[in-house]
C-alpha cells in the first residue's frame, strides 16, 4: 500500500519570503501522480499543482513550484514571494495509475503561516 | 455555480440516528469519492464509485453505505451514526482523461454526533 507521509506538522514564513514544504511517498509502482492541495480556513480543498511520474522536469504553477525526486520518493512544495492569503493546510497526495490504485493517498497535512 | 455541491453543509445529529450527505456535480465525471478529514489524520477515504454501477469500499467503509443514484449523484449514509463519526466530509470527482486524473472536491459538510 502506498503511504504519504509530511513530517512538517506546521511551518511559518515571513511575508514575501520562500518557503518549502516537505513530503515524502512510498510505493512500488513505477508511474503515478503527485499533488499538492491548499485547504484555507473556508475548508475548500484546492489544487495547487500536479506532477507526472514519469515527467522529470519539475512542474511550475506561478508562484508554487516542486522539487520532485523520484529516486528519493521526494515531492517538495516550493511557495516563492509568499502572500497572506497562501495561509492555509497543505496536503501532499499520491495517485497510482494502475487498475485498483487510482485513488488518492493522503498525507497529514502541513499548516502554513505567514507572517506579516 | 460551484461544480461540486455537498448539502447539508452543516450537521449536528444524535447516536444511533441514520443520515444521509448528498453529493451532485456538474462537471460531467464519471468517478466520485466520498473522504472523511479528521484532525492529524488528513482525508481519508471511505468508498468511491468509477460509474453508476461501480461501488467500492475505500479505506475506512465500515459504518457507511454509499449509492450512486445518476452519474451526477453519490450520497453517504451513516446507518446508525455514533460520535467517533465526527468529522469534515468530503465529496469529490475526477476525470480521467488520456491516463490522468485529477480530483475536485465539494465545499465539505461538517457531521457532529452527538
Amino acid at each position: 500500500a502506498q503511504t504519504v507521509t509530511q513530517s512538517q506538522p506546521e511551518m511559518s514564513v515571513q511575508e514575501a519570503e520562500t518557503v518549502t514544504l516537505s513530503c515524502t511517498y512510498d510505493t512500488s509502482e513505477s508511474d503515478y501522480y503527485l499533488f499538492w492541495y491548499k485547504q484555507p480556513p473556508s475548508r475548500q480543498m484546492i489544487l495547487v499543482i500536479r506532477q507526472e511520474a514519469y515527467k522529470q522536469q519539475n512542474a511550475t504553477e506561478n508562484r508554487f513550484s516542486v522539487n520532485f525526486q523520484k529516486a528519493a520518493k521526494s515531492f517538495s512544495l516550493k511557495i516563492s514571494d509568499s502572500q497572506l492569503g497562501d495561509a492555509a493546510m497543505y496536503f501532499c497526495a499520491y495517485s497510482g495509475t494502475n487498475s485498483g490504485n487510482e485513488k488518492l493517498t493522503f498525507g497529514t497535512g502541513t499548516r502554513l503561516t505567514i507572517i506579516p | 455555480d460551484a461544480d461540486v455541491t455537498q448539502t447539508p453543509r452543516n450537521r449536528i445529529t444524535k447516536t444511533g440516528k441514520r443520515i444521509m450527505l448528498e453529493c451532485s456535480q456538474t462537471k460531467g465525471h464519471d468517478r466520485m469519492y466520498w473522504y472523511r478529514q479528521d484532525p492529524g489524520l488528513g482525508l481519508r477515504l471511505i468508498y468511491y464509485s468509477f460509474d453508476v454501477k461501480d461501488i467500492n469500499k475505500g479505506e475506512i467503509s465500515d459504518g457507511y453505505s454509499v449509492s450512486r443514484q445518476a452519474q451526477a449523484k453519490f450520497s453517504l449514509s451513516l446507518e446508525s451514526a455514533i460520535p467517533n463519526q465526527t468529522a469534515l466530509y468530503f465529496c469529490a470527482t475526477s476525470d480521467f482523461i488520456g491516463g490522468q486524473e485529477t480530483q475536485y472536491f465539494g465545499p465539505g459538510t461538517r457531521l457532529l454526533v452527538l
